[in-house]
């Protein structure tokens, strides 16, 4: 099993452009999720999947979109990107449904920078 | 609101002795509680968890303790190696209908030879 991979490693943008982050993971997790890492600072939740074709917002979901059409790939949209969004992007899955919970699986990340 | 804290951001400790960090929550309706270990560049990874009916937990060298009565969590390493220096999350599956993860700020562990 790959476990949670996610697209690109590294990423430099500049202010206003779109591009997304692509996750996938082959366990047959239900759970998927996004997180953002700032520099001292902990995880901070963007969006949420229970399940495909199920989406919810997280602590910061502003400038964010995401869609979970199948069960492995759960991609994260910038739509017009910000300074304020430069950040380490992680990626998770889970186990964990509504009655079983389970810990979080995570990516490597992908490093954004946005000038 | 929600949040998930912890008291120490740094902690140093001498090769050998043991190590507690410490985390306070503040949703009581939290069921679940985890502790992460993340390295630099990596994501972070699963180390223990313990479930809100239980007030201790032990795995191989690390221990977690819940007090409910003071929304408190605590991680215990034993016998801290070199290895062991990273930061350590604590968080807590929030139950909205489904579920969600929130995490603490993190707390960086330096391991002294």
């Amino acid at each position: 099993n790959a476990g949670v991979t996610q697209t690109p490693k590294f990423q430099v943008l500049k202010t206003g452009q779109s591009m997304t982050l692509q996750c996938a993971q082959d366990m047959n997790h239900e759970y998927m999720s996004w997180y953002r890492q700032d520099p001292g600072m902990g995880l901070r939740l963007i969006h949420y999947s229970v399940g495909a074709g199920i989406t919810d917002q997280g602590e910061v979901p502003n400038g964010y979109n995401v869609s979970r059409s199948t069960t492995e790939d759960f991609p994260l949209r910038l739509l017009s990107a910000a300074p304020s969004q430069t950040s380490v992007y992680f990626c998770a899955s889970s186990y964990s449904t509504g009655a079983v919970n389970s810990p979080l699986h995570f990516g490597n990340g992908t490093r954004l920078t946005v000038t | 609101g929600e949040s998930v804290g912890l008291h120490l951001p740094t902690l140093s400790v001498q090769e050998g002795d043991n190590s507690i960090i410490n985390c306070a929550y503040s949703n009581s309706a939290s069921d679940y509680f985890i502790w992460y270990k993340q390295e630099s560049g990596k994501g972070p990874q699963f180390i223990i968890d313990i479930r809100s009916n239980m007030d201790k937990r032990q795995g191989q060298r690390v221990t977690v303790l819940l007090n409910k009565t003071v929304k408190h969590l605590s991680l215990q390493i034993a016998a801290t190696q070199p290895g062991d220096s990273a930061v350590y999350f604590c968080a807590e599956n929030i139950r909205t209908g489904g579920f969600k993860t929130i995490f603490g700020a993190g707390t960086r562990l330096f391991v002294k030879a």
